[in-house]
């Protein structure tokens, strides 16, 4: 079955990177897209971006270019969001989900468990 | 990038169905060609419930329709059961939404079961 296996919590000082994986099984990992969405705590999903197993291709929602990072290593079927000067509103659970494309359009089908990112000094 | 907004909250007793809207208010563009709806409850992770506008993945209960008018789609959870309370988010899909990485979800609804 599909699964998105997550890396777990982190807790980071503000200006220090961190780096969230999702690992995938159940699925050949390069013929689904990975999509990462955010959480803050109590607030609704935003939707960052998405990559593109296939080509390694990143495309980023407004708001998320710069410090966000989407990445890959196709060998162990892994997906990475990297975020780097991390501050206090980066707080948040952070999903991946598979990228599922139907004859009409493209959602997130399958996620992750979520992994909350904690910015605390 | 389209903004969805959803009604904050919607309620109803077990057994009565209730709807959630999710209305496109950019410019007033109304081109999102579909949506899908997920469902999440406190500190899970989203589930897909309808995707297409009006399709229901495998698994998922024929309680949840979904159909879509204009620039405003709407989420119909017939016969409430108290499993249903939980926050519903709609995402639009535009066909190039991936591609310029426009795509977005509403605002959200938390439903409550009374």
């Amino acid at each position: 079955q599909v699964q998105l296996a997550q890396s777990g919590s982190e807790l980071k000082k503000p200006g220090a990177s961190v780096k969230v994986s999702c690992k995938a099984s159940g699925y050949t990992f390069t013929t689904y897209g990975i999509s990462w969405v955010r959480q803050a705590p109590g607030q609704g999903l935003e939707w960052m971006g998405w990559i593109n197993t296939n080509t390694g291709n990143p495309t980023y929602a407004q708001g998320f270019t710069g410090r966000f990072v989407f990445s890959l290593d196709t060998s162990v079927s892994t997906a990475y969001l990297q975020i780097s000067s991390l501050k206090a509103e980066d707080t948040a659970v952070y999903y991946c989900a598979r990228v599922e494309c139907s004859t009409s359009s493209c959602y997130p089908h399958y996620w992750g468990q979520g992994t909350l990112v904690t910015v605390s000094s | 990038q389209s903004a969805l907004t959803q009604p904050a909250s919607v309620s109803g007793s077990p057994g009565q169905s209730i709807t959630i809207s999710c209305t496109e208010t950019n410019s007033g563009v109304g081109d999102y060609n579909y949506v899908s709806w997920y469902q999440q409850h406190p500190g899970k992770a989203p589930k897909l419930i309808i995707y297409d506008v009006s399709n229901r993945p495998s698994g998922v209960s024929n309680r949840f329709s979904g159909s879509k008018s204009g620039n405003t789609a709407s989420l119909t959870i017939s016969g409430l059961q108290a499993d249903d309370e939980a926050d519903y988010y709609c995402n639009s899909y535009t066909s190039n939404s991936y591609t310029r990485g426009t795509t977005s979800f509403g605002t959200g609804t938390k439903v409550t079961v009374l």
